[in-house]
C-alpha cells in the first residue's frame, strides 16, 4: 500500500531563518507531488506541484521554493522565513495523470516568530 | 475562471439533522468533483466524489447532488453526528495532471 511521510509535525522558527520540509512517498512510482499551505485552519492554497523529477510548477510567487531531487521526494524550502510564512503545510500525492485523487500527509504546523 | 465557490463558511447542525454544503464552479471543462474531509491537525481525506454523467451519488450518510446546467454541486450529510464535525472542502478538476481547484472550506460543528 502507498504511504506518505511528512516531517516534522511541528516547527517553530525565528524570522529570517531557513526552512526545509521534506515529504516522501512509498509504494508508488512516478507520482504527482504537491505542496499546500493552510492558513488559520481554513482554505487550501496550492504552492507547488511536480509531475516529475526536476519539474516544478509554482502557483503562487512568494518566499518559498520547492525541489524534487528524487522520484518520490518533495522538498519545500525557504532561505529566509517571514512571519507570513506561518501556517499548516501539507504534502500530497496523486497517481501520474490522475490529479483528481489526492492523498495528503499529516502536515507540518509552522510557526514563525 | 478556475474558481470553486463554497458556502457557507461555517455550519452548526443538531445531532441527527441534515448538513448541507454548497459549491459552484465556472469552468465547464471540469469533469470530476470530489469532497474532502479534514479533522483538526490532520490532512484532508477524500470523502466522496462524482462525475457529471450522474446527478447524485450516495455513500452511506453522505450524498453528492450535482446540477450540471446550474454548475453547482452540494454535499448532504444525513443524520449528522458529532463525529462528522470537521472542515469540508469541495473541489473540481478536468483530470489529467491539472491540480484540483479547492473551495475555501466549510467548518461543520454537529452539536448534541
Amino acid at each position: 500500500s502507498q504511504t506518505i511521510h511528512q516531517w516534522p509535525a511541528t516547527l517553530v522558527q525565528p524570522v529570517g531563518s531557513p526552512l526545509s520540509l521534506e515529504c516522501t512517498v512509498e509504494g508508488t512510482s512516478n507520482p504527482n507531488l504537491y505542496w499546500y499551505r493552510q492558513a488559520a485552519g481554513r482554505g487550501l492554497q496550492l504552492l507547488f506541484y511536480s509531475v516529475g523529477i526536476g519539474q516544478i510548477s509554482s502557483e503562487v510567487p512568494q518566499n518559498l521554493s520547492a525541489s524534487r531531487p528524487q522520484d518520490r521526494q518533495f522538498i519545500l524550502s525557504s532561505k529566509k522565513l517571514l512571519l507570513s510564512d506561518s501556517g499548516f503545510y501539507l504534502c500530497a500525492w496523486s497517481t501520474r495523470g490522475l490529479s483528481e485523487k489526492l492523498f495528503f500527509g499529516s502536515g507540518t504546523q509552522l510557526s514563525v516568530l | 475562471q478556475q474558481q470553486v465557490k463554497q458556502s457557507p463558511q461555517s455550519l452548526i447542525v443538531q445531532k441527527g439533522g441534515i448538513s448541507i454544503i454548497n459549491c459552484a464552479y465556472e469552468n465547464t471543462a471540469f469533469d470530476y468533483f470530489p469532497w474532502y474531509q479534514q479533522f483538526p491537525g490532520k490532512g484532508p481525506a477524500l470523502l466522496i466524489a462524482i462525475r457529471p454523467d450522474v446527478s447524485e451519488k450516495k455513500e452511506g450518510r453522505f450524498t453528492i447532488s450535482f446540477n450540471k446546467s446550474a454548475k453547482q454541486f452540494s454535499l448532504h450529510i444525513m443524520d449528522s453526528q458529532p463525529g462528522d464535525s470537521a472542515t469540508y472542502f469541495c473541489a473540481a478538476t478536468n483530470s489529467g495532471n491539472t491540480p484540483l481547484v479547492f473551495g475555501k472550506g466549510t467548518r461543520l460543528s454537529v452539536i448534541a
